[in-house]
């Protein structure tokens, strides 16, 4: 069976330094990987996936994650954190079970 | 376009009432999916929808959980006799077809409390 594991329930950053969210993975079968943001009282909306093309995959909002196989990783980063970031991220993983396992999620707080 | 909508938004609910939840998914999606997310917790997946048959239910906790979908669109989440334990947000999701590639659009769920 698939599972996520993300690392940190809560990160906090400054404006302006570097985001990095951690997520690890554990399947049996090659992954697709996703990454979600939800804004308090908002639905989850999608910041990328990764479906085996380039193992960098970009994203909105300056979001990129990079699969590892080797690590089992898809970490999320920004390389500059901004106010309008705070919130709530989940990673999540499908493996042709038609639904998304998801994560526990990493609030992430951003200080002036 | 109208994303996928989700009424009510919240629910307050007694011990052993009845209740129903409505998803309305993206128009021309045919998967849809619903989710439960407790606090602090990520959307647990609870059953998934292929056009109007239940395709995977597997996430469902226990037998007082049915949903429906009748004509390939609406979907109705039903839960008999709540418990306390049922209190959390209720999230659906819809995609184009059910490919393992394809975005799920999330609505922005429905906030059941039981008292």
């Amino acid at each position: 069976a698939q599972s996520v594991t993300q690392l940190g329930s809560h990160v906090s950053v400054s404006e302006g330094a570097l985001v990095l969210l951690r997520c690890n993975y554990s399947s049996s079968v090659p992954p697709y990987l996703f990454w979600y943001v939800q804004y308090p009282n908002q639905g989850l909306q999608l910041l990328l996936k990764y479906t085996s093309a380039a193992t960098l995959v970009k994203g909105i909002n300056g979001f990129e994650a990079e699969f590892k196989k080797s690590e089992t990783s898809f970490h999320l980063t920004k390389p500059s954190a901004h106010m309008s970031d705070a919130a709530e991220y989940f990673c999540a993983v499908h493996t042709g079970r038609r639904a998304l396992t998801f994560g526990s999620g990493t609030r992430l707080q951003v200080q002036p | 376009g109208a994303g996928v909508s989700q009424t009510p938004s919240n629910k307050v609910t007694e011990k052993g009432k009845y209740v129903e939840l409505r998803c309305d998914p993206i128009s021309g999606h045919t998967a849809l999916y619903w989710y439960r997310q407790s606090l602090g917790q990520g959307p647990e997946f609870l059953i998934y929808f292929q056009g109007t048959g239940a395709a995977d239910d597997s996430g469902l906790p226990n037998d007082r959980f049915f949903a429906v979908r009748p004509e390939g669109s609406v979907s109705t989440l039903k839960i008999q006799r709540t418990e306390r334990g049922d209190s959390a947000v209720y999230l659906c999701a819809s995609s184009p077809r059910s490919a393992t590639t394809d975005t799920q659009y999330f609505g922005p769920g429905t906030r059941l409390t039981v008292l």
